[in-house]
């Protein structure tokens, strides 16, 4: 079975940096692109950026350009997505999702969502 | 940025209703749409892409329709499980974005 499973819900305090990671299987990681999506509460979705974990070839918004790192390993199938400096802001659900093809593409696979807290 | 206006936001309707959102675009995209189901407290699913083709599992009574700038999704006979949140996305250049999103709910 294709899927992509998230690491858990986190609770991190402003100023405080965070990794959070989506792991594939049942597939070729390195043939598809793997891409980041935000939910604020209550809101809609916001593409964030891409990877290719191939050869780490990667794509921001520039809404999240220099705002958060997408990063991938391949030797154990998993991105990332990671903030040196979390802010109340980026308090949201994170969602990974497999890129059916192109880097311009639909997703087709997406991981169970993380939940990302930030509160003092 | 391409903007993408989607409508309705809300939309209440009937178990065996046949409904239809729209969204539509600040410029051309060709056929490169797709749209998503998300249920409460669940990751989004894609039901069509690439304007008009089913996702594989997806039921027949989902359909999408449009091309440049106009597109629409319909739902032919609405079952109860497909009350749900239901969003438009362009992939036709960078940055990808999301319509607003349409909530179909129990009339």
């Amino acid at each position: 079975e294709v899927q992509l499973v998230q690491s858990g819900a986190e609770v991190k305090k402003p100023g405080e940096s965070l990794k959070i990671s989506c792991k594939g299987s049942g597939y070729s990681f390195t043939s598809y692109w793997i891409g980041w999506v935000r939910q604020m509460p209550g809101k809609g979705l916001e593409w964030m950026g891409i990877i290719y974990p191939g050869d780490s070839d990667t794509r921001y918004s520039p809404s999240f350009q220099g705002q958060v790192t997408i990063s991938a390993d391949k030797s154990i199938s998993t991105a990332y997505l990671q903030w040196s400096s979390l802010k109340a802001s980026d308090t949201a659900m994170y969602y990974c999702a497999r890129l059916q093809g192109a880097a311009l593409d639909a997703f087709d696979i997406w991981g169970q969502g993380t939940m990302v807290t930030v509160s003092s | 940025a391409i903007w993408m206006t989607q409508s309705p936001s809300l939309l209440s309707a009937s178990t065996g209703d046949r409904v239809t959102i729209s969204c539509r675009m600040s410029q051309g995209i060709s056929s490169y749409l797709a749209w998503y189901q998300q249920k409460p407290g669940k990751a989004p699913e894609l039901l069509i892409y690439a304007a008009s083709t089913l996702q594989s599992g997806v039921p027949s009574r989902f359909s999408g329709s449009g091309s440049g700038t106009d597109f629409t999704l319909t739902i032919s006979c609405l079952q109860s499980e497909d009350f749900a949140t239901y969003y438009c996305q362009q992939y036709y250049s960078f940055p990808p974005t999301f319509g607003q999103g349409t909530k179909v709910e129990i009339k």
